[in-house]
């Protein structure tokens, strides 16, 4: 079975850019949430999605955005891009929405975001 | 929010020995994880706990869910170079919010 994917795995942009990640979570994963990792915070939670709705969101500004398709893969967006964007974002799907038992997550392999 | 404190931050041990480590929280926690990352890669699942108390283990690793639920450990026998890496604790509640530990960097001298 396939794992997590992230594209793309490594991206560069400017100040102000906007700029969309991809998630495709593991076949008959239908929960996906989404993690900035940078040196000085560690995982911070964004937020899920389970049935293409907003389940959970973590404390970020609304330039973070994110949604979710029928067939379980996601997107993530983060407009008007600031310095302090630059980070890993990863993925990770479950069977299930947090908090039901069957919630284990995978994690993908992360895009790597620079902003200059 | 919820927090994790996870301990310690860093370890440096000569191949061979055992690694233990481990998270606390003042919260409850339903389920506990413990990953492991390599450099530039996610977090790969190592070991996942669902009960108060169950003591689960993945061949040199073995972990445990504290009976409070409010703590988990992560222990490592054996070790070896490829254990090298940043090992993280994570805690599920049943709000639906996962929260993680700051990480242990695991150094392995061969």
């Amino acid at each position: 079975k396939a794992g997590v994917t992230q594209t793309p795995r490594y991206l560069i942009k400017t100040r102000g850019q906007q700029v969309t990640l991809s998630c495709s979570p593991i076949s008959g994963h239908r929960s996906v949430s989404w993690y900035q990792q940078t040196p000085g915070q560690g995982l911070q939670f964004l937020f899920e999605y389970f049935s293409e709705t907003q389940r959970n969101k973590g404390n970020f500004p609304g330039r973070f955005s994110g949604r979710q398709f029928s067939n379980s893969r996601s997107e993530m967006n983060v407009s008007t891009l600031e310095l302090g964007d630059s980070a890993l974002y990863l993925c990770a799907s479950s069977l299930e929405p947090s908090g039901r038992g069957m919630d284990t997550q995978y994690f993908g392999p992360g895009t790597r975001l620079t902003v200059l | 929010g919820q927090q994790l404190n996870q301990s310690p931050q860093s370890m440096f041990i000569q191949e061979g020995e055992d690694v233990s480590m481990n998270c606390t929280s003042s919260s409850i926690f339903n389920t506990w994880l413990w990953y492991k990352q390599d450099p530039g890669e996610g977090p790969v699942l190592l070991i996942a706990l669902y009960k108060a108390g169950e003591l689960t283990s993945n061949g040199r690793l073995t972990a445990q869910f504290g009976i409070t639920r409010k703590d988990s450990f992560l222990n490592i026998s054996a070790s070896i170079p490829s254990d090298v890496g940043i090992y993280f604790c994570a805690g599920n509640t049943n709000a639906g919010k996962s929260t993680f530990g700051d990480g242990t960097t695991l150094t392995v001298k061969p």
